[in-house]
């Protein structure tokens, strides 16, 4: 079964410096793999995706992503953090076979900036 | 027009009202989801429409109860809910019927139900 880790619940940063938010995946095939940010009371906005093409993933907002396959990652990092990135962030996987065609969800990792 | 409309934004009802929460899409997606998310954990899937008919229920209890009159507009009915209910309720819609990395999930903003 696909499965993703977020290895850090919450992540606190100083704005102006980067942001690093950790992301494992489980999968026996090449997956699709995205990160989404969700604000406060709101709903989920895509930042980026991997679909098996380039390795490196440019999201919105400065946000990028590395394809790792020999590490079985996929961490979301930015090199400035602003204060509006503070967020709860979700690492997803998409099922296959009995989980065909379903978003995996990661716990989640909370992203604080201080001013 | 590339966003998910969810109404109300708020919700609050007691055990034995009957209340609907409403989602509207006009994107051309043939799918619709229903998920629900507690704080601090992500969402769970709950229904998928596909093409107008429900194609996944995830077990849901049927105090809730999908409508999906056409492809623009999905209905959640709430029927007899339990404080444990309570939570935000997120629509999603996306082009097929099956999440992959061509088919992006587009959720709406949520609607916040609290059941007293």
């Amino acid at each position: 079964a696909q499965s993703v880790t977020q290895l850090d619940s919450h992540v606190s940063v100083s704005e102006g410096t980067p942001v690093l938010l950790r992301c494992n995946y489980s999968s026996s095939y090449s997956p699709s793999l995205f990160w989404y940010v969700q604000h406060p009371n709101k709903g989920l906005q895509l930042l980026l995706k991997y679909t098996s093409a380039a390795t490196l993933v440019k999201g919105i907002n400065g946000f990028e992503a590395e394809f790792k396959k020999s590490e079985t990652s996929f961490h979301l990092t930015k090199p400035s953090a602003h204060m509006s990135d503070a967020a709860e962030y979700f690492c997803v996987v998409i099922g296959i076979y009995n989980q065909g065609g379903k978003l995996i969800f990661g716990q989640g990792t909370e992203l604080s900036v201080k001013p | 027009d590339t966003e998910v409309t969810q109404t109300p934004k708020h919700l609050v009802m007691g055990m034995t009202n009957k209340k609907s929460l409403k989602c509207e899409q006009h994107m051309g997606h043939r799918a619709m989801y229903w998920y629900k998310q507690k704080a601090k954990k992500p969402p769970e899937l709950m229904f998928v429409y596909s093409y107008e008919k429900l194609s996944i229920n995830e077990s849901v209890p049927s105090r809730f109860s999908p409508e999906c009159p056409n492809s623009s507009l999905l209905n959640l009915h709430l029927h007899a809910l339990q404080p444990e209910d309570s939570a935000l309720y997120l629509c999603a819609s996306s082009q097929g019927d099956r999440a992959s990395g061509a088919n992006v999930l587009t959720f709406g903003a949520g609607s916040r139900l609290t059941v007293l």
